[in-house]
């Protein structure tokens, strides 16, 4: 059974770009959030969506957005980035145990 | 809120030894789950293992146990027979019963574990 799956692994941009991650959950699981790691702030939630619905949203500016899609994969969009934004995003799907997370999407912002 | 407190940034252990990882965890949830999770240099967040607020045992799940002591608000994590490859960062995390219909976690620091030959 094939894990999560975040593409691209990694990710330069340049200040004021925007970028779209994207997240495919385990086969079945309908529940997808996303976490940003930096060593300075650890690991904090971004959201999480279940059957195309945010159902939980973190302390993150409107700048983080994201979606789902009817497959359950999700995006989550970071737009006019800031050198502060770099960091390692993680997606974790859920169903019934978990979550289940992927390997990432490391942002460089420069 | 809730507020997961893992008080080791590292530890160094002999390989084959045994190690434990220690969680402390704050909430006012009357019920919730905690989980641990390793994180190799790869990044992958590798889920380890489960415990829920009113499980009767410890969760167990090979080499690797929950020492679940909900009066003292603890939740370690025991590995036995540690391996080079168990060398990692390891989080503890917490889901509460306000979040229970959503997947939000609340982690911990982490510990940084390096198993040595």
């Amino acid at each position: 059974k094939a894990g999560v799956t975040q593409t691209p692994r990694y990710l330069i941009k340049t200040r004021g770009q925007q970028v779209t991650l994207s997240c495919s959950p385990i086969s079945g699981h309908r529940s997808v959030s996303w976490y940003q790691q930096t060593p300075g702030q650890g690991l904090q939630f971004l959201f999480e969506y279940f059957s195309e619905t945010q159902r939980n949203k973190g302390n993150f500016p409107g700048r983080f957005s994201g979606r789902q899609f009817s497959n359950s994969r999700s995006e989550m969009n970071v737009s006019t980035l800031e050198l502060g934004d770099s960091a390692l995003y993680l997606c974790a799907s859920s169903r019934d145990g978990g979550p289940f997370f992927g390997q990432g999407t490391r942002l460089t912002v420069v | 809120a809730q507020k997961i407190t893992q008080t080791q940034p590292g530890m160094f252990v002999q390989e084959k030894e045994a190690v434990t990882l220690d969680c402390t965890y704050d909430t006012s949830d009357p019920s919730y789950g905690l989980f641990w999770y390793k994180q190799p240099s790869s990044g992958e967040m590798i889920f380890l293992i489960y415990q829920g607020s009113y499980d009767q045992q410890n969760a167990t799940e090979g080499r690797y146990s929950l020492n679940f002591q909900k009066a003292r608000k603890s939740a370690n994590l025991v590995i036995s027979a540690s391996q080079l490859g168990d060398s990692a960062m390891y989080f503890c995390a917490m889901r509460g019963s306000s979040n229970f219909g959503n997947e939000k976690l609340t982690f911990g620091t982490g510990t940084r574990l390096t198993i040595i030959p």
